[in-house]
């Protein structure tokens, strides 16, 4: 079961670059490391996914080491809209496979 | 604006009621997802529905009951809830099914704000 451990929340002001760093120690061969926003009542957005080095995108961009035991989601110069709950979500080679969700992280960004 | 589509989008309902709730879909998607989700909690996992046929029942109460008439949309008809049941249930769609063939990301939608009194 791969489990992911993410600090509970952040703090951040406006115009800084926010790293949230994912710990997930038994992810598998073939697991991918997704990472999602939720705002408060709204369902979780896909941000960015990942397999292995880097990935960048138009929103962030995903750094994961070469022994995939964890990720950093970077988001540069956040703004008040960036204020939501990720989180960092690996492939679950469990029975059913799928993916569940770990606490997530609760950015603050303030003016 | 979300590509997955809930109604009702607020549901209140006593525990004798009988009601369901409505997904919809026109990506394409051919897995689809229900999660429960309280208040500062993670999203969980209750069914996922690929190729219209049910994949996984995360052990969910009978009193949950999904549907999937075609492949665009998603029921859940819900009967004799408890007051515990009260949370936003998501939907959920992907290419494939997440996790298990080609860890596709998954499409939300905003939800159904369930209440039960």
């Amino acid at each position: 079961l791969a489990k992911t451990t993410q600090p509970i929340s952040m703090d951040s002001y406006e115009g800084q670059e926010v790293n949230i760093t994912c710990s997930h120690n038994n992810i598998a061969t073939n697991d991918y490391i997704t990472w999602y926003q939720q705002f408060p009542s709204q369902g979780p957005r896909f941000i960015i996914q990942g397999y292995k080095t880097k990935v960048t995108n138009e929103v962030a961009s995903l750094f994961i080491p070469a022994d995939r035991k964890s990720s950093t989601l970077s988001l540069p110069r956040v703004s008040l809209s960036d204020t939501a709950v990720y989180y960092c979500l690996v492939g679950n080679n469990n029975a059913g496979n799928m993916l569940t969700f770990g606490g997530g992280t609760r950015l603050m960004v303030k003016p | 604006d979300t590509e997955v589509t809930q109604t009702p989008k607020h549901l209140v309902m006593g525990m004798t009621n009988k009601k369901s709730l409505k997904c919809e879909q026109h990506m394409g998607h051919r897995a689809m997802y229900w999660y429960k989700q309280k208040a500062k909690k993670p999203p969980e996992l209750m069914f996922v529905y690929s190729y219209e046929k049910l994949s996984i029942n995360e052990s969910v109460p009978s009193r949950f009951s999904p549907e999937c008439p075609n492949s665009s949309l998603l029921n859940l008809h819900l009967h004799a809830l408890q007051p515990e049941d009260s949370a936003l249930y998501l939907c959920a769609s992907s290419q494939g099914e997440a996790g298990r063939y080609s860890n596709q990301p998954q499409h939300f939608g905003d939800g159904t704000r369930l209440s039960i009194l």
